[in-house]
């Protein structure tokens, strides 16, 4: 079975410029998480997706983010325009079911993103 | 959101040296689940353990253990008779809501 798979592995743009991050989790998984670590902090919650719909995003650092699931299988993560700060690692993680408990979320490779 | 402290930053020890990360955690939460993850020099997240604060047993899988205790706000993670192929850096991580909070991470560097 495939794994959480994350595109591009790694992104060089300038300030200003727009990036879109792409994941395909795990097939059947329904939930679908964003997580980011910047330089020399700690690895944080973006946002969570259940199928189509955004159940939390408090993570998002701003309105400079947009993160979509279209028909509840990939995801893409949309910095416009991104700045300095926006460099890092971007984690996408996909979890089965949630229910009462929640379920081991799955990580794929991350996506580096360095911002000049 | 919780809190986690994963104290040490850094830790180097010889090949088949038994090696403690230790993981504390702060909860307002009575019923939560802890999680250990493990980030090798490739870079992915591995998943090596999920637990929930009703059990306090103590859990061993092969090499890897780890100690819940639970009136002290620990999870601590052994690894027996370390391996180079243990060099990584590892994460405790308690979960709040639907997220993972993440500790700053301890890099293990197991040499020969």
């Amino acid at each position: 079975e495939a794994g959480v798979t994350q595109f591009p592995s790694h992104s060089v743009i300038e300030k200003g410029q727009t990036v879109t991050l792409r994941c395909d989790p795990i097939s059947g998984h329904d939930n679908l998480y964003w997580y980011r670590r910047v330089m020399g902090k700690e690895i944080k919650f973006l946002l969570h997706f259940v199928k189509e719909s955004k159940q939390d995003e408090s993570g998002m650092p701003n309105n400079r983010f947009l993160a979509e699931r279209t028909g509840g299988t990939y995801s893409t993560l949309k910095v416009q325009p991104a700045e300095l700060e926006d460099s890092g690692v971007y984690f996408c993680a996909s979890s089965q079911d949630w229910g009462t408990v929640p379920d081991t979320q799955y990580f794929g490779p991350g996506t580096r993103l360095t911002v000049l | 959101a919780q809190k986690v402290t994963q104290a040490q930053t850094e830790i180097s020890v010889v090949e088949k040296e038994d090696v403690t990360l230790d993981c504390v955690y702060e909860t307002r939460d009575t019923t939560y689940y802890l999680f250990w993850y493990k980030q090798p020099p490739s870079g992915e997240l591995v998943f090596l353990i999920r637990r929930n604060s009703f059990d306090e047993q103590n859990e061993i899988s092969g090499r890897y253990s780890w100690n819940f205790q639970k009136s002290t706000s620990s999870f601590n993670f052994t690894i027996t008779a370390s391996q180079v192929v243990d060099s990584a850096v590892y994460f405790c991580a308690p979960h709040s809501g639907y997220a993972l909070n993440f500790g700053k991470g301890t890099s293990l560097l197991v040499t020969p």
